[in-house]
């Protein structure tokens, strides 16, 4: 199976910084279409997780434009442009690539 | 609108087995695939498996294999995940979630169901 790593862990961030979350794969996500198969995911506290990010960079339906994704291959990264309270939760990488999909350990992010 | 609503909370003793619903509305169920993620007490998203509602195909993590069965029924427009030979580590809230991806790309999951906890304990 493809391993996820997520870094930092935890992210203690203030309101309107900036804010970046890395994820690595094991493997290439590289879909020979020239899709990345990675999913970015919110869960925020006592909520089902939410889907924020998908093929990469694909910002889903809903989803503020404070919220960005870039990255291809095994080396992703998440950015917030401006943390707003209501983004605390963790944040997870997900990779659909393979017929087993693996998540990342997932990344708290707490309002300092 | 577009939702799933899952059966509610379970308390099982190990070894039984459990039965989680998912049942969809506001779109057509046959369309989209469903996986099932689960969250254990003070540990990360895990990826259980998935199942094509039109064609029946599914896969699981092989952690789960053997002991986890997906299964569809399409008159009623639900989805059911049952798990046997409960452990204690299998405590945790048990999601459904559709798949906004097709053909090749089945991720995307941009409706999930509020969850179900499922209690494994003597």
């Amino acid at each position: 199976d493809i391993v996820m790593t997520q870094s930092p862990l935890s992210l203690p961030v203030t309101p309107g910084e900036p804010a970046s979350i890395s994820c690595r794969s094991s493997e290439s996500l590289l879909h020979r279409n020239g899709f990345n198969y990675l999913d970015w995911y919110l869960q925020k506290p006592g909520q089902s997780p939410q889907l924020l990010i998908y093929l990469g960079s694909k910002r889903a339906s809903g989803v503020p434009d404070r919220f960005s994704a870039s990255g291809s291959g095994t080396d992703f990264t998440l950015k917030i442009s401006r943390v707003e309270a209501d983004d605390v939760g963790v944040y997870y990488c997900m990779q659909a690539l393979q017929t087993v999909f693996t998540f990342g350990p997932g990344t708290t992010v707490e309002i300092k | 609108q577009v939702q799933l609503v899952q059966s509610g909370a379970e308390v099982k003793k190990p070894g039984a087995s459990v039965k989680v619903s998912c049942k969809a509305s506001g779109y057509t169920f046959v369309g989209y695939y469903l996986h099932w993620v689960r969250k254990a007490p003070g540990q990360g998203l895990e990826w259980m498996g998935r199942i094509g509602p039109n064609n029946g195909d599914t896969a699981s993590a092989q952690k789960f294999q053997g002991r986890v069965l997906m299964t569809t029924e399409k008159s009623s427009d639900t989805a059911y995940m049952d798990l046997s030979r409960l452990r204690s580590d299998d405590t945790a809230v048990y999601y459904c979630a559709r798949a906004y991806g097709s053909g090749n790309f089945l991720g995307a999951f941009d409706i999930w169901g509020q969850g179900t906890l499922v209690t494994v304990s003597s």
